[in-house]
């Protein structure tokens, strides 16, 4: 139980371009679904957090016009990587919980920019 | 003072042995523990939860909470080379919104 698909699990697009990263829970409601970036050899960091129905809420630094994140439903979650530039290149992972119940994650979407 | 500290390592050990991994937290307010694994690219997996001080065993890993000292442990027993991952301990933060990771440890188990 408790599964969270990430879809792509890698993209590589040019420097410009708009990139759709999906989370979905396959058999639980995420009322809450999280988005963090890490770099290699580094823990996550979170970027933000999102309720289902509402605006999503970005960590300080984070900005929210180039990291647009829309969660519609209580089984997804997309962040959109606006005018993507070689430094957006990073490792993106989703995750979501149920309530008070733990974070699942996903297995993450390897972003490169051309 | 960091909120988690967690040594990065690199731990190896051979196959068989008791692997010891820990985390110091600072705010005693906190009550939620959580161990994840992590392997490379990949996302991290839920290997333990617990909220109160004590141990919790599940199969080969225990998970260990000493919130006077304010400390938490993983444990694993037999060590297999499959173990050999990146294990992050994370902490729910005080208003129970985001999780506190740690830097995470490498872990290496050789046959």
């Amino acid at each position: 139980g408790a599964v969270v698909s990430q879809h792509p699990s890698w993209v590589i697009c040019k420097s410009g371009t708009s990139v759709k990263i999906e989370c979905r829970s396959l058999d639980f409601q995420a009322t809450t679904m999280f988005w963090y970036r890490q770099f290699p050899k580094q823990s996550l960091m979170l970027m933000a957090t999102s309720n289902e129905g509402s605006k999503a809420t970005y960590e300080q630094g984070v900005e929210k016009d180039k990291f647009l994140i829309n969660h519609a439903s209580l089984t997804l979650s997309t962040l959109t990587v606006t005018s993507a530039h070689p430094e957006d290149s990073s490792f993106y992972i989703c995750s979501a919980r149920d309530l008070d119940q733990p974070q699942h994650f996903g297995d993450g979407t390897r972003l490169s920019i051309l | 003072q960091k909120e988690v500290e967690q040594d990065p390592g690199p731990l190896s050990v051979p196959e068989g042995a008791i692997v010891s991994l820990n985390c110091t937290y600072s705010n005693s307010a906190f009550q939620y523990f959580m161990w994840y694994r992590q392997y490379s690219r990949k996302g991290p997996e839920l290997l333990m939860y617990t909220y109160s001080s004590g141990n919790k065993e599940d199969g080969r890993f225990t998970a260990q909470v000493d919130k006077s000292s304010k400390y938490i442990s993983l444990f694993i027993r037999d060590s297999q080379p499959s173990d050999s991952a990146t294990y992050l301990c994370a902490i729910m933060n005080q208003a129970g919104t985001a999780l506190i990771f740690g830097k995470g440890t490498t872990l290496s188990v050789s046959s």
